[in-house]
């Protein structure tokens, strides 16, 4: 199994900063998603974290909002710009497991964010 | 509709009691699919996957449906740690994009 380090855990901002959150892989990874979780919701996929390219975002997510990189296959960073109270979510990166962890998805342990 | 629908719960059982979580999809070309387990405030984990012939792990068991578009876990034997919130997760062929179900929460109670 991978294992993700994600950072920072929690925090708390105000409203129009922004922040940038990082997910380091012990493993070179293909796959690398990025997606939000907001109380007693499930997980909505932001983007897909491509290496060396765009990230593919999903409807509703603008790259303006969400940018997102992805310098090599075991690192990535996702920041919440010009936050706004309703940011105020769970963000939790995500990887796709190599070899007999195919398609089995592994978690960053989340950053969960507070916006005043 | 939803691409994977779940019913939210919560479902609330004494220990030692047999609990079933079902699922439904609506795209019929999804290939693999998953359980995972979601404690409170923590990030989700994969508790297993589903295949066609069905699969067991201990005290949980989960099979798929392909004709009728569902998947569905079996908990027997049930206990207070089993408390938590249970996602299922679908992916479709092509480029590996997988949907979340919204969870369904359980609650073992003594």
């Amino acid at each position: 199994s991978a294992v993700i380090s994600q950072k920072p855990s929690r925090d708390i901002c105000q409203r129009g900063t922004s922040l940038t959150i990082q997910c380091q892989v012990d493993s070179q990874v293909t796959m690398m998603f990025w997606y939000r979780q907001q109380p007693g919701q499930s997980l909505t996929l932001i983007a897909t974290a491509n290496q060396g390219s765009e990230a593919t975002y999903e409807s509703g997510f603008v790259i303006d909002k969400f940018p997102i990189s992805r310098p090599n296959l075991t690192f990535s960073t996702l920041t919440v710009s010009n936050m706004s109270p309703e940011d105020s979510s769970i963000y939790l990166c995500s990887v796709v497991g190599a070899a007999a962890d195919n398609e089995k998805l592994f978690f960053g342990s989340g950053t969960q964010l507070s916006v005043l | 509709r939803k691409e994977v629908e779940q019913d939210p719960g919560p479902f609330n059982v004494p220990e030692g009691a047999t609990v079933a979580f079902n699922c439904t999809y609506s795209n019929s070309a999804s290939q693999s699919f998953f359980w995972y387990r979601q404690d409170c405030r923590k990030e989700p984990k994969l508790l297993m996957s589903v295949y066609s012939s069905g699969n067991e792990d201990g005290r949980f068991t989960a099979q798929l449906n392909r004709a009728s578009q569902y998947i569905s876990l079996l908990i027997r034997d049930s206990k207070l740690s089993d408390s938590a919130t249970y996602l299922c997760v679908v992916t479709s062929g092509g480029s590996y994009i997988p949907t979340f179900g919204r969870g369904t929460s359980l609650i073992v109670h003594p």
